[in-house]
């Protein structure tokens, strides 16, 4: 089964930091964009970051410099360490596939995972 | 990059469709034909409902459907069914040097 589960979230002092991960089953994460998004309670939707299959990176302005994205092929996994976090960061954290429609790039994403919470405060 | 404009709410009856509108800049909703709707029920993994302007994932129903006419795309939802009911997020590709870019998404509530 294709699925993604993401783990490592918690409770965090503002100025800490947490590295997320998020462990994939039936695909192959280097083969494949993916991405971290996240949900702030009662906000919408964020892009936090994405890795393309060659390994360019990319960030949103509001955590570019703090977050790293990241990926262990031997263990199938995504990865997010998140440095110096504030209270602007507590949400909810999704990784998702990148999808690859009629074989083709599509800049979507198709399969989610169930998010794991970050909470920062003190 | 700022976010996508979509209403904030729509509704509609069961049986009924209900557009949503995306509006963006030459930018990215405009300049790509790279726009992608989810669909987000609280407390689950958001669902890939259209790609690429107007294309529908395997698995996803035609009463999905997705269209663009310069910089606002548009999801409608046709038969309208309960399960429908649910938050709806546009996203689109806004250049080579950037991430994506959401909507503020839309909750769409059956009547």
């Amino acid at each position: 089964e294709v699925q993604l589960v993401e783990s490592g979230g918690g409770w965090v002092q503002p100025g800490g930091s947490l590295r997320l991960s998020c462990a994939a089953s039936g695909f192959t994460v280097s083969t494949n964009y993916m991405s971290w998004v996240r949900q702030a309670p009662g906000k919408g939707l964020e892009w936090v970051s994405v890795i393309y299959s060659g390994g360019s990176t990319y960030y949103a302005d509001s955590v570019k410099g703090r977050f790293t994205i990241s990926r262990d092929n031997s263990k199938n996994t995504l990865y997010l360490q998140m440095n110096s976090l504030t209270a602007e960061d507590t949400a909810l954290y999704y990784c998702a596939r990148g999808y690859y429609g009629s074989g083709s790039y599509s800049d979507a994403f198709d399969i989610w995972g169930q998010g794991t919470m970050v909470i920062v405060s003190s | 990059q700022s976010a996508l404009t979509q209403p904030p709410s729509a509704s509609g009856s069961p049986g009924q469709s209900v557009t949503i509108s995306c509006t963006g800049t030459s930018s990215d909703v405009g300049g790509y034909n790279y726009v992608s709707w989810y669909q987000h029920h609280p407390g689950k993994a958001p669902k890939l409902l259209i790609y690429a302007v107007s294309k529908r994932p395997s698995g996803v129903p035609d009463r999905f459907s997705g269209s663009k006419s310069g910089n606002t795309a548009s999801l409608t939802v046709s038969g309208l069914q309960a399960d429908d009911e649910a938050d709806y997020y546009c996203s689109s590709y806004a250049g080579s040097t950037n991430l994506g870019v959401f909507g503020g998404g839309t909750k769409l509530t059956v009547l």
